[in-house]
């Protein structure tokens, strides 16, 4: 059975920068067969997809978060994480780490999603 | 970026009615939409993958059709157990995109 879980800080202060680690069980991040992905929602707001990292280390971001994110992964470990720089208020969310479909492009897994608040 | 629009955002059925969310996408996806159930304090679970076909355990109560920009998610007969947040999403083009939600409570 595939599990992720989500570790990290609950809160960051503004301009400072949100870090979030995906451990992933039951699968390796290195199987060609997936993207390891990271999707938010801000309170009372929408899923919105942050980006994804390939086995082979290529990645893609949102358009909208693409100068802030870096999204890496660590086979040794089997985990990926999330970088996102220079946070506001806005950034406030659950943030998911999950697994997302390379041949049916559908998110198979999440993880449970901890809210992350930015304020000082 | 491909808009994705849910209706209704919220609804209130009574177990064993019929229930039925649509989702349009701002421009032709072909079937490539999923969708998703999330309940409350959990994670999104994937229920139904290109616009049709069924995640694997997902009850046959559930169906969804459609294609191109229109797409429907049918509840044949509500359950007590389905009373949750579903939402859609393309997968036709990145950046991913979602529908903002219907929330389906019992009445």
């Amino acid at each position: 059975q595939v599990q992720l879980q989500e570790s990290g800080p609950g809160l960051v202060r503004p301009s400072e920068t949100l870090s979030l680690t995906c451990t992933v069980s039951g699968v390796s991040v290195s199987s060609a067969n997936f993207y390891w992905t990271w999707i938010r929602q801000p309170p009372g707001r929408r899923l919105e997809w942050i980006g994804s990292i390939y086995y082979n280390g290529s990645a893609n971001y949102s358009p909208s978060l693409k100068s802030r994110v870096t999204i890496s992964a660590d086979p040794s470990r089997n985990q990926f994480s999330l970088k996102l720089t220079s946070v506001t208020a806005a950034d406030t969310a659950a943030y998911y780490c999950a697994r997302l479909g390379a041949g049916v492009p559908v998110i198979f897994s999440w993880g449970q999603g901890p809210l992350v608040t930015v304020s000082s | 970026d491909i808009q994705m629009t849910q209706s209704p955002s919220s609804l209130s059925a009574s177990a064993g009615d019929r229930v039925t969310i649509t989702c349009q996408a701002s421009q032709d996806i072909t079937n490539s939409l999923n969708w998703y159930q999330q309940k409350p304090g959990q994670a999104p679970k994937f229920l139904i993958y290109d616009a049709s076909k069924l995640a694997t355990g997902v009850p046959s109560r559930f169906s969804g059709s459609g294609s191109g920009t229109d797409f429907t998610l049918t509840i044949s007969s509500l359950q007590p157990e389905d009373i949750a947040t579903y939402y859609c999403q393309q997968s036709h083009n990145l950046p991913l995109t979602f529908g903002g939600g219907t929330k389906v409570d019992i009445k």
